[in-house]
């Protein structure tokens, strides 16, 4: 069974850091690529970074380019997004997502639960 | 980059009836579109990839069709566990835009 379990989410003031994290199993995570997703509260879904199998393509939102930083380690199983310069906007739950090919840029077929991070003063 | 503009925003129907949702692209796509559902709570469920496969487990009422710009979600009879927002995405190339979303409640 596919399992995506986020962490790393919570309060954090504008301008700071925030680092998620996702643990992949029940596949074999260095064959796919990965993605994070956002949903604001009460939003539709905007796509926010992916990276292929073996890091060699990462791609970004405009949205975030320039302060978010996407990477995996595929001896661990892990995704990771790092957040800085975090902006009230950035407020949503984020979903750790496992693309259905090995580029970066495909369609999404398992979804973890979401980590929400609140961006407030 | 390409736009997914999806209409309508929202839609009400009855218990069986046929439901169609269209997504459509600023530019060409091919068939690299997909579609998702999200009941609410929910995270979001793949229904349709390349624009007409049905994913294993996804009732025979739905269906995608479409290529290049103009694309169709079809619920061919609507049932209540149907009542979920709807997204398109497009993954042609990045970035892998979503449709803005289509929400879909039983009157």
């Amino acid at each position: 069974e596919v399992q995506l379990v986020e962490s790393g989410g919570g309060l954090v003031q504008p301008g700071r850091s925030l680092r998620l994290s996702c643990a992949a199993s029940g596949f074999t995570f260095d064959d796919y690529a990965m993605h994070w997703v956002r949903q604001a509260p009460g939003k539709g879904l905007e796509w926010v970074s992916g990276i292929s199998w073996n890091s060699d393509n990462l791609i970004y939102a405009d949205s975030v380019k320039g302060r978010f930083t996407i990477s995996r380690d595929n001896a661990k199983n892990s995704l990771h997004l790092q957040m800085k310069s975090l902006r009230l906007e950035d407020t949503a739950l984020y979903y750790c997502a496992k693309d259905i090919r090995t580029g970066p840029v495909g369609a999404v077929d398992y979804w973890g639960q979401g980590t929400l991070v609140t961006v407030s003063s | 980059d390409i736009q997914m503009t999806q209409s309508p925003s929202s839609l009400s129907a009855s218990i069986g009836d046929r439901v169609t949702i269209t997504c459509r692209a600023s530019q060409g796509i091919s068939n690299y579109l997909a579609w998702y559902q999200q009941k609410p709570g929910k995270v979001p469920n793949l229904l349709i990839s390349a624009a007409s496969i049905l994913q294993s487990g996804v009732p025979s009422r739905f269906s995608g069709s479409g290529s290049g710009t103009d694309f169709t979600l079809t619920i061919s009879s609507l049932q209540p566990e149907d009542v979920a927002t709807y997204y398109c995405q497009k993954y042609n190339r990045a970035p892998p835009t979503f449709g803005g979303g289509t929400k879909v409640e039983i009157k």
